[in-house]
């Protein structure tokens, strides 16, 4: 099983509405990454969260590590077609040799 | 500042055909990476360079794979003989730092298609 799980795979959101993003880990995280991918393209740093209950903005996102460290939440407000891409959560953990290990994505599409 | 240069974007081959990938950091960046991202997956790290060194490449595929950063600043990620499975993305990374902690800076890939 993936050691970094992300929920939901995919999402469909009219234009102006809010969303979640949820990545969950199997091991205690030193530090979760948030990127954003647009078809065809490389991925972009959005943020990182490295202390439990750590919540970070960025425009009009923002994310969340929980207390516990072992789950992150992504959420966007006020949802733009801007916003549409994969969303991939990286982490390293205390298992993964100070590498980064990778959830699947989470494809979000807005609809205007 | 000059992002991740990556070549080719696009690349077709027939499987058993060999092809290579070229990646110019970020100027000053020590560390480069290659990962592969096949088709609704994560990236997969196959190497990880800091300077000219290898730090990490327990999950590139050395019998068909191989990658060089011989000056420690542009990088070429080969594979020969291809195989149908190696369609994928191959994305070019790199950071300033010698840790995987941080800001990774991608390039916008290279698609490979083995047909």
């Amino acid at each position: 099983s993936q050691e970094l799980e992300q929920s939901p795979q995919s999402l469909i959101v009219q234009e102006g509405k809010n969303l979640t993003i949820n990545c969950t880990s199997s091991k205690t995280l030193y530090g979760l990454y948030w990127y954003k991918q647009k078809y065809g393209e490389g991925l972009i740093f959005l943020m990182m969260l490295q202390k439990g209950g750590e919540e970070k903005s960025h425009e009009k996102i923002t994310a969340k590590l929980d207390e516990k460290k072992q789950q992150s939440s992504l959420h966007i407000t006020a949802s733009q077609p801007s916003h549409a891409g994969i969303y991939l959560c990286g982490a390293d953990t205390m298992d993964s040799n100070y590498q980064l290990i990778w959830g699947a994505g989470t494809k979000l599409i807005i609809k205007p | 500042e000059a992002g991740v240069a990556q070549s080719p974007r696009y690349k077709i081959i027939e499987k058993r055909q060999s092809v290579a990938f070229w990646c110019n950091p970020i100027s000053g960046h020590a560390t480069l990476y290659w990962y592969q991202q096949i088709l609704g997956q994560g990236p997969k790290l196959l190497i990880q360079f800091q300077n000219n060194g290898v730090v990490d490449d327990s999950q590139l595929p050395k019998d068909r794979f191989s990658a060089e950063r011989l000056k420690g600043v542009d990088s070429t990620l080969k594979i020969q003989p291809a195989k149908l499975e190696d369609s994928a993305v191959y994305l070019c990374a790199s950071s300033k730092g010698t840790t995987n902690t941080g800001e990774l800076f991608f390039g916008e890939g290279s698609r490979l298609t083995v047909l």
